[in-house]
């Protein structure tokens, strides 16, 4: 199974976009899906979309859509995650795990701080 | 979407007792798409539970899961002191995904 590592953490001013990488090591990551899950300071799991990298399909929640892409490098196994228009609700850790929208998501990434803030 | 709610939102319990934890949602899950997670403070969630009642890889078989349609649950035998946690269900079968709010499980 593979083993999925995040770029770190980030400091953003409201109304500006971030860009959190996830590298895949392991597995078969160009048939293995990727899906990108948030959780806000002491709150639950949000998932936010999803992608196929060898196919090249994206799936997006209809909160996030227009905000979020999600795009992937199948040369160096990284996928992206870039949220535009940052408000400071959207302080929270962001993960990237292994599943689509029709799967469980196995394994996860160690997750990424971002914080949104003035 | 689903909307899973989960129950109780916090369950205090001594180590050695048995953990029954209540994951309900709105509508049917099809095929029984149902996972469950662990998470600790300052790590990434772990995979439990996959499909309602299989045990992912490496997960002791203390843990288990049953349940089906629109009422599922997580038991854990008989507690160890590192099974104390928050526990997410998430369900796969509709999109999109969707997770319950999360059971406490604290130590009494």
């Amino acid at each position: 199974q593979g083993q999925l590592v995040q770029s770190g953490a980030e400091v953003k001013k409201p109304g500006s976009s971030v860009k959190v990488s996830c590298k895949a090591s392991g597995g078969n990551f160009n048939s293995n899906a990727i899906s990108w899950v948030r959780q806000a300071p002491g709150q639950g799991l949000e998932w936010m979309g999803g992608i196929i990298p060898f196919f090249g399909l994206t799936n997006y929640t209809q909160k996030f859509q227009g905000r979020v892409t999600i795009t992937a490098d199948r040369s160096t196994s990284t996928t992206y995650m870039e949220l535009s228009r940052l408000k400071s609700d959207d302080t929270a850790i962001y993960y990237c795990c292994s599943g689509y929208d029709s799967n469980w998501l196995d394994p996860w990434g160690q997750g990424t701080l971002v914080i949104v803030s003035s | 979407e689903i909307v899973l709610t989960q129950s109780p939102d916090t369950l205090s319990l001594s180590p050695g007792e048995r953990a029954t934890l209540s994951c309900r949602a709105s509508q049917s899950v099809g095929s029984n798409d149902l996972a469950w997670y662990q998470q600790k403070p300052g790590q990434a969630p772990r995979l439990l539970i996959f499909a309602a009642s299989s045990r992912a890889t490496g997960i002791p078989d203390r843990f288990s899961g049953s349940g089906s349609g629109t009422d599922f649950t997580l038991t854990i035998s008989r507690l160890e002191p590192e099974d104390f946690a928050v526990y997410y269900c998430q369900q796969y079968g509709s999109s999109p995904i969707t997770f319950g709010q999360g059971t406490r499980l604290d130590i009494k």
